[in-house]
C-alpha cells in the first residue's frame, strides 16, 4: 500500500517553516525522503531507520514514529531552493531495492 | 564519484514497437532498481537487480523486463509499447539494495509513445 503524504501542497515565504508528513498502514523498517524539481531526478534528502538512526541532509531534519508508522520532514528557514515535490519512500525490511512512494507534496517557496 | 547515468534521455516510439533503456550505476553499487513515474500513478517500482539476478519485481506486465550485466550496468526493455507506457523511467542504484541503503536516482529516460 502506498504511504499517504500530507499536505498535498504548501506555499511558503522565504524563511518560513514547513512540516511534511508521511503515514503508512504497514509496518516500516525505513523511510526515505527525496526532493524532485521539475524535469529532474529525485534527490536524496534523508533516510530514517527503525531504531532511530538517521542519515542525510544537514539542514533538514526528520522524525520516525515506529509505533504509528509515521514520518515527518521538517524544513526550517526555507529557501527558494527548497521548492519542489517531496516524496517519502517506505520499505518494510523484506523487500530488496523496492521503495513504495507517496503521492508527493508540492512545496513552493516565494521571495 | 560520478552519479547514475541513463541513456537515452529522450525517446519517441510508436505503439507496438519495443524499446531498451540503459542505466549505469554509481561505481561500487551492485543494486539497480527501476521505477516508472507518471502524473497519475506517481513513482512505481518495476524491478530490482543485484549481481545479475532479479531479486524483486513490481506489478507490471511481462512486457516489462530487464537484465543486469557483470559490471552492474542494467537495461530495461519494454515490448509491444502501448500509449500508457509513456512515462519517465528512472533507475536508482544502491550499494546492496537493502532497506538501510540510500538509493541514488539517475536523470531518467523520458519515453513518449505515439
Amino acid at each position: 500500500q502506498q504511504p499517504v503524504q500530507s499536505p498535498q501542497a504548501v506555499i511558503l515565504r522565504e524563511g518560513e517553516d514547513a512540516v511534511i508528513n508521511c503515514s503508512s498502514s504497514k509496518a516500516l523498517y525505513s523511510v526515505h525522503w527525496y526532493r524532485q524539481k521539475h524535469g529532474e531526478a529525485p534527490v536524496f534528502l534523508m533516510i530514517l531507520l527503525k531504531g532511530g538512526e538517521q542519515k542525510g541532509h544537514d539542514k533538514i531534519s526528520a522524525s520516525f514514529n515506529e509505533k504509528k508508522q509515521q514520518s515527518s520532514l521538517y524544513l526550517t528557514a526555507s529557501q527558494l531552493s527548497y521548492s519542489g515535490t517531496y516524496f517519502c519512500g517506505t520499505e518494510g525490511g523484506t523487500s530488496y531495492g523496492k521503495l513504495t512512494f507517496g503521492q508527493g507534496t508540492i512545496l513552493t517557496v516565494h521571495p | 564519484k560520478a552519479g547514475v547515468t541513463q541513456t537515452p534521455r529522450y525517446l519517441i516510439k510508436t505503439r507496438g514497437q519495443q524499446v531498451t533503456l540503459s542505466c549505469s550505476p554509481i561505481s561500487g553499487h551492485r543494486s539497480v532498481s527501476w521505477y516508472q513515474q507518471t502524473p497519475g500513478q506517481g513513482l512505481q517500482f518495476l524491478f530490482e537487480y543485484f549481481s545479475e539476478t532479479q531479486r524483486n519485481k513490481g506489478n507490471f506486465p511481462g512486457r516489462f523486463s530487464g537484465r543486469q550485466f557483470s559490471n552492474s550496468r542494467s537495461e530495461m526493455n519494454v515490448s509491444t509499447l502501448e500509449l500508457g507506457d509513456s512515462a519517465l523511467y528512472l533507475c536508482a542504484s544502491s550499494f546492496e539494495g537493502s532497506g538501510t541503503d540510500t538509493q541514488y536516482f539517475g536523470p531518467g529516460t523520458r519515453l513518449t509513445v505515439l
